[in-house]
């Protein structure tokens, strides 16, 4: 157990479904960044949040959002998804950039 | 922005051999070098950081890498691998938020 959860583990939904991935960070940290991972695009950033606010953008579609809750765990929608939308769906936490993240371990989304 | 090759896509090795994966970098300033590794079905963990000081890290697991700055490069070595060390390795590189390599697949063998 990395400490940062991430729920659910698997989703598969149909195309044109919205669906919210949860993730927890570790205790103590302040920022969340979530990535997806692909077989042809390998690991791609997608956003991050800092103590609520968000920080940078990645290569986040507009279909796609994010938010961090004071509790400090954040959401990832997604909707209008897609055939190409399957991937894995990581999220990360820290206590900066530079430091190194803890991942959690992910939800693996099909989109039928 | 900073941008991480990793030329070995897919590495097969036999348990005790030696290992170096490649993974180069494309950065002009200060650079945080990172190499993380998935073991199958699991999240990705650090095996190993630099920040500055000592071009030779170690990490984890016996791992270690060197920041070569002249060649742009943070290999990482391992003197003897064992079938646990299977998994998919990424070399990442900041500074700010780590731009990741694509991956090699290592698969040793027992």
């Amino acid at each position: 157990d990395s400490g940062v959860t991430q729920t659910p583990k698997h989703l598969i939904t149909a195309t044109g479904q919205r669906v919210t991935l949860r993730c927890s960070p570790r205790s103590g940290d302040l920022s969340v960044y979530w990535y997806q991972q692909s077989l042809d695009q390998g690991l791609q950033f997608l956003i991050q949040y800092y103590n609520g606010e968000e920080r940078a953008k990645g290569n986040i579609l507009e279909r796609f959002s994010a938010q961090q809750f004071p509790d400090l765990h954040s959401e990832l929608n997604l909707s209008s998804l897609e055939l190409g939308d399957s991937a894995l769906y990581f999220c990360a936490s820290s206590v900066g950039a530079g430091f190194g993240y803890t991942f959690g371990s992910g939800t693996r989304l099909t989109v039928v | 922005a900073q941008s991480v090759s990793q030329h070995n896509h897919h590495v097969i090795l036999s348990e005790a051999a030696s290992l170096e994966l490649g993974c180069n970098y494309s950065y002009g300033g200060t650079v945080n070098l990172f190499w993380y590794v998935q073991y199958p079905g699991q999240h990705l963990q650090l095996l190993l950081k630099y920040f500055s000081g000592d071009p030779l890290v170690k990490g984890i697991k016996g791992f270690e890498a060197e920041f070569i700055k002249s060649k742009f490069s943070f290999n990482l070595r391992k003197p003897s691998v064992q079938w646990s060390d299977t998994a998919e390795y990424f070399c990442a590189v900041g500074p700010g938020i780590p731009t990741f390599g694509r991956g090699t697949s290592l698969i040793v063998h027992p």
